[in-house]
C-alpha cells in the first residue's frame, strides 16, 4: 500500500522560502525506476509541474521556476523535500506530491497541502 | 497558458457518452504516452487512464482513453452524477523535459 503525504507551514511571508516535505510508505527511492514529483494547484486552477526526482537522484525542474525550486530526498527517511524561494501571493496554492509510475504517470497522490503567501 | 489545450468544460445527460480532447504537439503527446487524471471536488487527483488507454486497477471500464497523433481523447459511457468532476491530461514535454498538463475540463452531468 502505497501513500505519500505532504507536511510544512500553512502561511508563508512573501520573499520567504518554503520548504515541503513528502512523507511516503510502501515503496522506497533507492528502487531502480521509482520517481517522487510535486504538482501544485493555485485555488480554482489547473495542476502545474513543479519538479521530480528519480531514484538515481536525476532531477528535474518547471523550466519557468528552475531558478527558485530545489528538490532533494532522503532514502533513509521515506522523504522528498522540496523548497522554494522568494515567496509571492501568486505561489499560494495546494501543494501536492505523488508516486511516479511508468509513462510518467503519477499513480499514488497525498492529500496536499494548502500554502497561502500572506503578509 | 497551458502547454496540452483542453475544452474547458463539457456537459451531458446521465448514461449518455462524453468526450474531452487534448491537443498537444509532437515534443508531448506526439512522442509520449498521454495520462489522464480525475480530480473530485476537494480532493488529490486520480489515475484514470495511463500509456494513452490503460486502466489502472479499480477504475471502472465506463472510462476509455485513446490517442492519434498529437492529439488524446477520454471517453465516459454510461455517464453518472459520481463523474461531475474536473479532468486533466498529461503527457512527458521532451522539449521542456518535465511533465505537462492540460488546463482542465470541468465535466457537468445534466
Amino acid at each position: 500500500q502505497i501513500t505519500l503525504k505532504e507536511s510544512g507551514p500553512t502561511l508563508v511571508k512573501p520573499t520567504q522560502t518554503l520548504t515541503l516535505t513528502c512523507t511516503f510508505s510502501g515503496f522506497s527511492l533507492s528502487t531502480s525506476g521509482v520517481g517522487v514529483g510535486w504538482i501544485r494547484q493555485p485555488p480554482g486552477k489547473a495542476l502545474e509541474w513543479l519538479a521530480l526526482i528519480y531514484w538515481n537522484d536525476d532531477k528535474r525542474y518547471s523550466p519557468s521556476l528552475k531558478s527558485r525550486l530545489t528538490i532533494t530526498k532522503d532514502t533513509s527517511k521515506n522523504q522528498v523535500v522540496l523548497t522554494m524561494t522568494n515567496m509571492d501571493p501568486v505561489d499560494t496554492a495546494t501543494y501536492y506530491c505523488a508516486h511516479l509510475h511508468i509513462a510518467a504517470a503519477l499513480d499514488y497522490w497525498g492529500q496536499g497541502t494548502l500554502v497561502t503567501v500572506s503578509s | 497558458q497551458s502547454v496540452l489545450t483542453q475544452p474547458p468544460s463539457v456537459s451531458e445527460a446521465p448514461r449518455q457518452r462524453v468526450t474531452i480532447s487534448c491537443s498537444g504537439s509532437s515534443s508531448n503527446i506526439g512522442n509520449n504516452a498521454v495520462n489522464w487524471y480525475q480530480q473530485l471536488p476537494g480532493k488529490a487527483p486520480k489515475l484514470l487512464i495511463y500509456y494513452d488507454d490503460l486502466l489502472p486497477s479499480g477504475v471502472s471500464d465506463r472510462f476509455s482513453g485513446s490517442k492519434s497523433g498529437t492529439s488524446a481523447s477520454l471517453a465516459i459511457s454510461g455517464l453518472q452524477s459520481e463523474d461531475e468532476a474536473d479532468y486533466y491530461c498529461a503527457a512527458w514535454d521532451d522539449r521542456l523535459n518535465v511533465v505537462v498538463f492540460g488546463g482542465g475540463t470541468k465535466l457537468t452531468v445534466l
